[in-house]
């Protein structure tokens, strides 16, 4: 499977700690983009970066990629209550296919 | 405003009786996708289109089909659905290699 896993599969933290999040994957990607879900509902685009690119940054969200260790990490500082959703990597191989993760839960507790 | 409208939002049928999932984008995207989540597998590609009259197979495409006659619009359909295609289905749409817009889903129960 060419889809990305991510790490840990549930994250628990208090409001005002940073979240740090990690996906692994097997093949050699042309981009790896970070998606949010809220409680079953569409997933809302964060950040792609490129597979020439190594970190990238969007207000409170910083994404980082090594592609010799074939992963990339999703950390949101300052976490907020609304932060609360589900986290999917997906990596893109080319003919705009992508292959999403099983996902992350995300718990802000207020 | 940019959309991705999915109808109906939710869905119960019965085995074998014929249904169609809509999806209508109005950003002019040549690529959509269909996808199917269910608890512990995450996301799985049904099937995808490149743009109008070019479809393709995803990863779960077995009793399932679509079609793309314009732009807009990329109807899924079941012809005889059964219980294992319960699932909670989105539709996304996007430019080649950018990010995805993504419906706000279908639950779909067949019972």
């Amino acid at each position: 499977s060419q889809q990305g896993e991510e790490d840990p599969q549930a994250l628990s933290i208090q409001e005002g700690e940073n979240a740090t999040m990690n996906c692994s994957y097997k093949t050699s990607i042309n981009n790896l983009q970070w998606y949010r879900q809220n409680s079953g509902r569409g997933l809302v685009h964060l950040i792609l970066i490129r597979s020439n690119e190594r970190e990238k940054h969007s207000g409170r969200l910083r994404v980082t990629l090594d592609t010799s260790k074939k992963s990339s990490s999703l950390l949101i500082t300052a976490s907020r209550a609304a932060d609360t959703a589900s986290y999917f990597c997906a990596t893109g191989h080319g003919n705009n296919r992508l292959a999403f993760g099983k996902g992350n839960q995300v718990v802000v507790i207020p | 405003e940019a959309q991705v409208t999915q109808n109906p939002r939710y869905l119960i049928t019965v085995t074998g009786k014929k249904l169609t999932v809509t999806c209508s984008q109005n950003m002019n995207h040549e690529y959509m996708s269909w996808y199917r989540q269910d608890p512990g597998l995450g996301l799985r590609q049904i099937y995808y289109s490149m743009n109008v009259e070019v479809t393709d197979k995803g990863d779960v495409p077995e009793g399932y089909k679509v079609s793309r006659k314009e732009k807009r619009n990329f109807p899924l359909i079941l012809e005889s659905p059964s219980p294992n295609q319960t699932s909670l289905y989105f539709c996304a749409t996007g430019r080649l290699e950018s990010p995805l817009h993504f419906g706000n889903g279908t639950r779909l129960t067949v019972t």
